[in-house]
């Protein structure tokens, strides 16, 4: 089974500050992503990778950077948390080249909350 | 712009009957369909899925449809049951193996009635 981990369930952060979300995966992926999710909005695309230190920006990347050093691992960063940055955080990570399946493997999640 | 439309916010049905969940979409080059299920405080986990190339796929109780001409799928789960109350993704990809990540809807609440 696929595993996707991601550092906290919870965090509460102070605006400004410098926030790090890690998320590993033990399934030797190549793709992995970065999701925010809100009430009334779904599931929106942050930032995604293809493979180490290869980055590409999604559909809302400002506000926000990522790092991905090595395969199993990718972070996002806020630079300065905002409150409009308080939201819900989903990692997955995808198997390259699949022939049957598109399927994205997703983490818990971690609530953030921006004060 | 919404390219992946999930217009019924909310859905609710008599456990045992059918649940019909819709989705529409903008986006002629999406290729592959997607339908994900989420529980409060947990990630999305993957339900069923249909190539651009079928009009129809069904894993046990979960049946995806597809109509292309129309930019409309549905998910038909039944019977329905009250582990399936839950939030429900609709989600699309059109580049090669997803690489690019989903576009997803809004979702759609779920409620399975006793």
């Amino acid at each position: 089974d696929v595993k996707v981990t991601q550092s906290s369930r919870y965090l509460v952060k102070r605006t400004g500050e410098k926030v790090f979300l890690e998320c590993v995966q033990d399934m030797d992926h190549e793709n992995m992503f970065w999701y925010r999710q809100d009430p009334g909005l779904g599931l929106r695309l942050i930032y995604f990778s293809y493979d180490v230190k290869m980055k590409e920006k999604g559909d809302i990347p400002e506000g926000y950077s990522v790092s991905r050093e090595k395969k199993e691992r990718f972070s996002l960063i806020l630079e300065s948390a905002s409150t409009n940055q308080t939201s819900m955080y989903l990692c997955a990570s995808l198997l390259a080249g699949s022939p049957t399946s598109y399927e994205q493997y997703f983490g818990p999640g971690t609530r953030l909350t921006v004060t | 712009d919404q390219q992946v439309k999930q217009n019924s916010p909310s859905l609710s049905v008599q456990e045992g009957r059918i649940s019909i969940l819709n989705c529409d979409y903008t986006n002629s080059m999406f290729d592959y369909f997607l339908w994900y299920k989420k529980y409060p405080a947990e990630g999305p986990t993957f339900l069923i899925s249909i190539s651009s190339i079928k009009d129809k796929n069904e894993d046990g109780r979960f049946t995806v449809f597809l109509n292309k001409s129309a930019k409309h799928l549905s998910l038909h789960i039944v019977p329905s049951q009250p582990g399936d109350s839950a939030v429900y993704f609709c989600a699309a990809s059109n580049s090669g193996g997803g690489a690019d990540g989903l576009t997803f809807g809004k979702g759609t609440h779920l409620i399975i009635q006793p």
